[in-house]
C-alpha cells in the first residue's frame, strides 16, 4: 500500500532556531503534497499545498516566509519552520496525493512530527 | 465552499455493541467522502472512502459507512466495537479538484 513517511517524528528546539521536516512518499509518486497542523484535541488545519516543481500555495493566515515549503521531487517535500517560537509548537502532518493507479486522488498521510519549541 | 460536521465530540460504547460515528457534509457537486482514524501521536490512517457506486462502503477493520445523498450524510459504523477501536475519527469531504476538508473529529471510547 501507499506509504508516507515523515522525519523527524519528534523534535525539540530552542526559540529562534529553524527546523526542517521531511515528507516522503515511499512507493508512489506524489505530484501534490499537503501540510497540515493539528493542535491538541483539534482537527487538522491545512497550511499549504505543495506542488512538485512550483511554489506552494498557502492558506489564508499562514505566513509563507515563516513556513517554507519545498517540493523538489515527486517523492519529497520539506517544511521548514523558520525562527521558531513556542506558539509554533504543534503536531505537523503531511499528506501526499497519489495521482497514478487505482488510488487516484486519494491522499495518504504521514505519521506526523511533534514540534516543541522551548 | 465545502464543509463537514461531526456533531458528537465523543462517543462512548461498550465493547461488543454497535458503534456509529455521525458525519454530515456540504459540497457543490458530487462529493468524495473519506473516513480516517488517528491514534495518539500518530498520523491519520485511511479507513474507507466513497467516490461513486454502491452507497454502502466497506473498509478496514470491519468498518463501513453509508452514503446518503438526500440527508447529505456519511455515518461510520461498526457492528461490534472493540476496545482497540478507541481513537479519534475524522470525516472528510472534497469535490473533484478541491482540497480535502476535515470535520472536527469524534473521539470514540470503547469500554470493556
Amino acid at each position: 500500500g501507499a506509504v508516507v513517511s515523515q522525519h523527524p517524528s519528534r523534535v525539540i528546539c530552542k526559540s529562534g532556531t529553524s527546523v526542517k521536516i521531511e515528507c516522503r512518499s515511499l512507493d508512489f509518486q506524489a505530484t501534490t503534497m499537503f501540510w497540515y497542523r493539528q493542535f491538541p484535541k483539534q482537527s487538522l488545519m491545512l497550511m499549504a499545498t505543495s506542488n512538485e516543481g512550483s511554489k506552494a500555495t498557502y492558506e489564508q493566515g499562514v505566513e509563507k516566509d515563516k513556513f517554507l515549503i519545498n517540493h523538489a521531487s515527486l517523492t519529497l517535500s520539506t517544511l521548514t519552520v523558520t525562527s521558531a517560537h513556542p506558539e509554533d509548537s504543534s503536531f505537523y502532518i503531511c499528506s501526499a496525493r497519489d495521482n497514478t493507479g487505482l488510488s487516484y486522488n486519494e491522499q495518504f498521510f504521514g505519521p506526523g512530527t511533534r514540534l516543541t519549541v522551548l | 465552499a465545502q464543509s463537514v460536521a461531526q456533531p458528537e465530540d465523543q462517543v462512548n460504547v461498550a465493547e461488543g455493541n454497535p458503534l456509529t460515528v455521525k458525519c454530515t457534509y456540504s459540497v457543490s457537486g458530487n462529493p468524495y467522502l473519506f473516513w480516517y482514524v488517528q491514534y495518539p501521536n500518530r498520523g491519520l490512517q485511511f479507513l474507507l472512502k466513497y467516490i461513486t457506486g454502491d452507497n454502502l462502503v466497506k473498509g478496514s477493520y470491519g468498518f463501513e459507512a453509508e452514503f446518503n445523498k438526500s440527508q447529505t450524510s456519511f455515518h461510520l459504523k461498526k457492528p461490534s466495537a472493540l476496545v482497540s477501536d478507541s481513537a479519534l475519527y475524522f470525516c472528510a469531504v472534497r469535490a473533484a479538484g478541491n482540497k480535502l476538508t476535515f470535520g472536527g473529529g469524534t473521539r470514540v471510547l470503547v469500554k470493556p
